[in-house]
C-alpha cells in the first residue's frame, strides 16, 4: 500500500500570502489528485493528475511534483481558501488518501 | 446537474449489517465507475470500495474486503454498499462517489452516517 504524507498538518496563512502545501509518497506514483474539503460539507476535486485545475478552481491555484514528491501552492492566499487539503494517488490499489493539511485563515 | 443522494444510515450493533444506496442523476450512470469512500469522525478520507460500469469488477481494500459488497444498479441509476459483520471501526461518514481519469472522485454525494455501537 502506498502510504501519504501530508505536511504540514495545520497552518494559518495571511491574505495575499503565498502558501505550500506538501504531499510525500512511500513510493513513486504516476500522478496526485487534490481534494478541498471545507468545515461539515463533502470534499471536492481540485486538482487532478498533479497540475490539472478541476472546473471552477481559480487560477491562483497549481499543482506540481513527479515521483514522490508533490506539491499544492495558492499564488495569494484569500478568505475562501480556508479548508482541509487531501492528496490522492490513484496509481495503484488500494487507492490512498494522504492525512490531510488544515489551512486556516490568519 | 451531477447529483448524488445517499440514504440508509445509522446506528447498528457491532457484527449487525446495513445497507446503503445512492441515488444518481444529472449524467449517464452506466458510462462510470462509480465508489464508495467513508471518513471517520474527525478523520481524513479512506476508500472502500469501486465498481465497474458494468458490475462485473469490484475493487476494495484489505480493511472490508470479505465483510463489504458494493454492488450496482444501472436501470435504476442506483449504487449499494451491502456491510456485514460491522465493527467500531467502520463508524463514519459515507460518501458516494464517481470516478473520473486516473482514479480521481469528481463528483461527491452529501454523505450518510454510520455509526456502530452497542
Amino acid at each position: 500500500e502506498i502510504v501519504l504524507t501530508q505536511s504540514p498538518t495545520t497552518m494559518a496563512a495571511s491574505p495575499g500570502e503565498k502558501v505550500t502545501l506538501t504531499c510525500r509518497a512511500s513510493s513513486s506514483v504516476s500522478y496526485m489528485h487534490w481534494y478541498q474539503q471545507r468545515s461539515g460539507t463533502s470534499p471536492k476535486l481540485w486538482i487532478y493528475e498533479t497540475s490539472k485545475l478541476a472546473s471552477g478552481v481559480p487560477n491562483r491555484f497549481s499543482g506540481s511534483g513527479s515521483g514522490t514528491s508533490y506539491s499544492l501552492t495558492i499564488n495569494s492566499m484569500e478568505t475562501e481558501d480556508a479548508a482541509t487539503y487531501y492528496c490522492q494517488q490513484g496509481s495503484s490499489y488500494p487507492w490512498t488518501f494522504g492525512g490531510g493539511t488544515k489551512l486556516e485563515l490568519k | 446537474e451531477v447529483q448524488l443522494v445517499e440514504s440508509g444510515g445509522g446506528l447498528v450493533q457491532p457484527g449487525r449489517s446495513l445497507k446503503l444506496s445512492c441515488a444518481a442523476s444529472g449524467f449517464t450512470f452506466s458510462n462510470y465507475y462509480m465508489a464508495w469512500v467513508r471518513q471517520a469522525p474527525k478523520k481524513g478520507l479512506e476508500w472502500v470500495a469501486t465498481i465497474s460500469t458494468s458490475g462485473s469488477r469490484t475493487y476494495y481494500p484489505d480493511s472490508v474486503k470479505g465483510r463489504f459488497t458494493i454492488s450496482r444498479d444501472n436501470a435504476k441509476s442506483s449504487l449499494y454498499l451491502q456491510m456485514n459483520s460491522l465493527k467500531s471501526e467502520d463508524t463514519a461518514t459515507y460518501y458516494c462517489a464517481r470516478h473520473a481519469i486516473r482514479g480521481s472522485f469528481d463528483y461527491w454525494g452529501q454523505g450518510v452516517m454510520v455509526t456502530v455501537s452497542s
